[in-house]
């Protein structure tokens, strides 16, 4: 159990142009979602956190406006990498909770960005 | 000072060898605390999920809090050529609305 997955995993794009990515939980419902940015060789960094239904919750350093998420149900949440240049190219993953699994959160494979 | 210190490695040791990752934290508030493996380009994935100090094993596995050195380890037992990837701890607050912390990784590589 406690499926979480994502989509695209792997995904190249001009600089410019916007990107989306989707978590989803597969079997369980995720009350709230993570989405993390992982560089190489590096440990993963927060980027925000999303409840179902309420606006996200970024870290300090993250621009709003450029990472837009959506948790729009209690199963998907999206995060939309606008304007994408290349040094946002980066891993992103995300990661679900529901409420009783307390501080423990499930991890989905993660997507691979590259902004040409 | 970063608040969880894990040395990145990389550590390689033959197969079958004991194998001890650790890490160190300075928020003593941390009582949630847990090691993720993660594989080349996948999401990590949970190992061992551990509350306050103590002992938990599981299989080859085995993971260890002492809250008084702010210290966690991570043994793995007859170390497999599979048990190569990176190992992450992690530690969380009580509070339900606490963030996970994460170390920056140990890179292992088991030799066949």
């Amino acid at each position: 159990g406690a499926v979480v997955s994502q989509h695209p995993s792997r995904v190249i794009c001009k600089s410019g142009t916007s990107v989306k990515i989707e978590c989803r939980s597969l079997d369980f419902q995720a009350t709230t979602m993570f989405w993390y940015r992982q560089f190489p060789k590096q440990s993963l960094m927060l980027m925000a956190t999303s409840n179902e239904g309420s606006k996200a919750t970024y870290e300090q350093g993250v621009e709003k406006d450029k990472f837009l998420i959506n948790h729009a149900s209690l199963t998907l949440s999206t995060l939309t990498v606008t304007s994408a240049h290349p040094e946002d190219s980066s891993f992103y993953i995300c990661s679900a909770r529901w409420l009783s699994s307390y501080n423990e959160q499930f991890f989905g494979p993660g997507t691979r960005l590259t902004v040409l | 000072q970063k608040e969880v210190e894990q040395d990145p490695g990389p550590l390689s040791v033959p197969e079958g060898a004991i194998v001890s990752l650790n890490c160190t934290y300075s928020n003593s508030a941390f009582q949630y605390f847990m090691w993720y493996r993660q594989y080349s380009r996948k999401g990590p994935e949970l190992l061992m999920y551990t509350y306050s100090s103590g002992n938990k094993e599981d299989g080859r596995f085995t993971a260890q809090v002492d809250k008084s050195s702010k210290y966690i380890s991570l043994f793995i037992r007859d170390s497999q050529p599979s048990d190569s990837a990176t190992y992450l701890c992690a530690m969380s607050e009580p509070s339900s609305a606490s963030k996970i912390i994460f170390g920056s990784g140990t890179r292992l590589s088991i030799r066949p």
